[in-house]
């Protein structure tokens, strides 16, 4: 029951920034958005979260549109080391689950 | 690191054993929730465990139940296990109370196989 509609991959340079986007067009006033990444066979890992404030901090940026249905990660310089699922999440802030869908599989290349 | 860590780190069952899985929450969370995660899919919600009561339960049947304790840490039990049950469980804590902060932090998994 995921909300939120990925890119199923994508690559990107060394070095350079990494724009992830995400659609939540059906997202409601109160639902915050998540972004998760998981590198192979790890746990997630949290990234950032916003309601409709961009928001960033020393991992990445979130920046929400005005109309809140859709949102962008942004890496800004993309390491080998950042080569993940990335999730984007749609949660209800007293919300008990993260409701995963399928993600977009980031590939940073040298 | 996010502090939560879970063991044991592989675990392989037969068909129709049970499972006891164990995660120790992040210093200062009261919240636990447990995932399941099949191979090349995300995470699937199966329960969320505050002040020692189930608080949410996800499309799971009943053979899988967890309990939480005084300190926070968690199990989750699987009983009669099947071949689909193999995944990645993952276990994230979480501090409750701040209504949109409730972030969920996740340990490493215990991956299970089920032959």
């Amino acid at each position: 029951d995921a909300k939120t509609t990925q890119p199923t991959s994508m690559d990107c340079a060394e070095g350079r920034a990494a724009n992830l986007p995400c659609n939540h067009s059906t997202i409601s006033g109160n639902e915050y958005v998540y972004w998760y990444r998981q590198i192979h066979s790890q746990g997630p890992q949290y990234i950032i979260h916003g309601l409709k404030n961009n928001e960033t901090n020393e991992m990445a940026s979130l920046i929400i549109t005005e109309d809140r249905k859709s949102s962008t990660l942004i890496l800004p310089h993309a390491t080998l080391r950042d080569t993940a699922v990335y999730y984007c999440i749609v949660r209800v802030g007293v919300d008990y689950k993260l409701s995963f869908g399928a993600g977009t599989t980031v590939t940073v290349r040298a | 690191e996010t502090g939560v860590t879970q063991s044991p780190t592989h675990l392989i069952k037969t068909r129709g054993q049970q499972v006891t899985l164990r995660c120790s929450s992040q210093s200062g969370h009261n919240t636990v929730s447990w995932y399941q995660q099949a191979l090349g899919q995300g995470p699937q919600f199966i329960f969320q465990y505050y002040r020692e009561e189930e608080n949410g339960r996800g499309n799971f049947p009943p053979r899988f139940s967890g309990l939480q304790f005084p300190n926070y840490s968690s199990e989750l039990n699987v009983n009669a296990l099947e071949l689909d049950d193999s995944a990645l469980y993952l276990c994230a804590s979480s501090l409750a109370g701040l209504a949109g902060q409730e972030t969920q932090y996740f340990g490493p998994g215990t991956r299970l196989l089920v032959l």
